[in-house]
């Protein structure tokens, strides 16, 4: 695709129930990230896979939070029991190649809304 | 661990003067260092980045910004802004080489222009 598409823009759910957001990043793009923004912080890094090895998933803030991308192309980020707390923009970011050298830039999607009543 | 630093949450300027949104990084090894741009409802966009070489970086929309070892700073400017440079502007740094784009980003700064 032309950009990093993000599905759905915006999701609310009740706490305790589970989420699924997708993340169809550029074709072609070797490296995936998943970052989380709270209202008024930066970005804050989750977990990024080159090709479909998660490479780090240091980000991740306990073990509800998981992410897949099996045929490295899309990613899901799952969030289990969810909380009130998870609620935030979800960020999914790729990059042509691995490493974030000279020529390399992440381009991101608009984010994935998620609101936790 | 890393972090960055900005003090002004917002910044209000009017339409073709200078600005100079600040950003100061903590880290005690080498570092790449980025400004990205969020324009509502769109996704971050790089406007330039710093890895190595020459301390001024020039990057898209006219913006620069200027790497100072000494003072751990990477402050972003533009000599004069236009309306459509609304927007929020995020400082980030990562590790290299294999740092890549794990960024740490620092809370952003809210530029509004007015006429």
């Amino acid at each position: 695709g032309a950009g990093v598409s993000q599905s759905p823009r915006y999701k609310v759910t009740k706490r305790g129930q589970d989420v699924a957001l997708r993340c169809d990043p550029i074709s072609g793009h070797v490296s995936l990230y998943w970052y989380r923004q709270a209202l008024g912080q930066g970005p804050e890094f989750l977990t990024y896979f080159n090709y479909e090895a998660q490479q780090d998933k240091s980000g991740l803030p306990n073990d509800r939070f998981s992410a897949e991308r099996p045929e490295g192309s899309i990613s899901t980020l799952t969030i289990q029991r969810t909380e009130q707390r998870d609620s935030a923009m979800y960020r999914c970011a790729s990059s042509l190649g691995t490493g974030g050298g000279r020529n390399e830039k992440l381009f991101f999607g608009s984010g994935t809304q998620l609101s936790v009543l | 661990a890393q972090s960055v630093t900005q003090l002004d949450s917002q910044v209000p300027v009017f339409e073709e003067a200078p600005v100079e949104l600040r950003c100061n990084y903590s880290s005690s090894v080498s570092v790449y260092l980025f400004w990205y741009v969020q324009y509502p409802n769109q996704g971050l966009q790089l406007l330039l980045k710093y890895l190595s070489g020459s301390t001024l970086v020039k990057g898209i929309n006219g913006f620069e910004a200027e790497f100072n070892k000494s003072q751990t700073s990477f402050h972003l400017r533009k000599p004069s802004v236009h309306i459509s440079d609304t927007a929020e502007y995020f400082c980030a740094v990562s590790d290299p080489p294999g740092g890549g784009n794990k960024l740490t980003f620092g809370t952003g700064t809210q530029l509004k222009v007015e006429l």
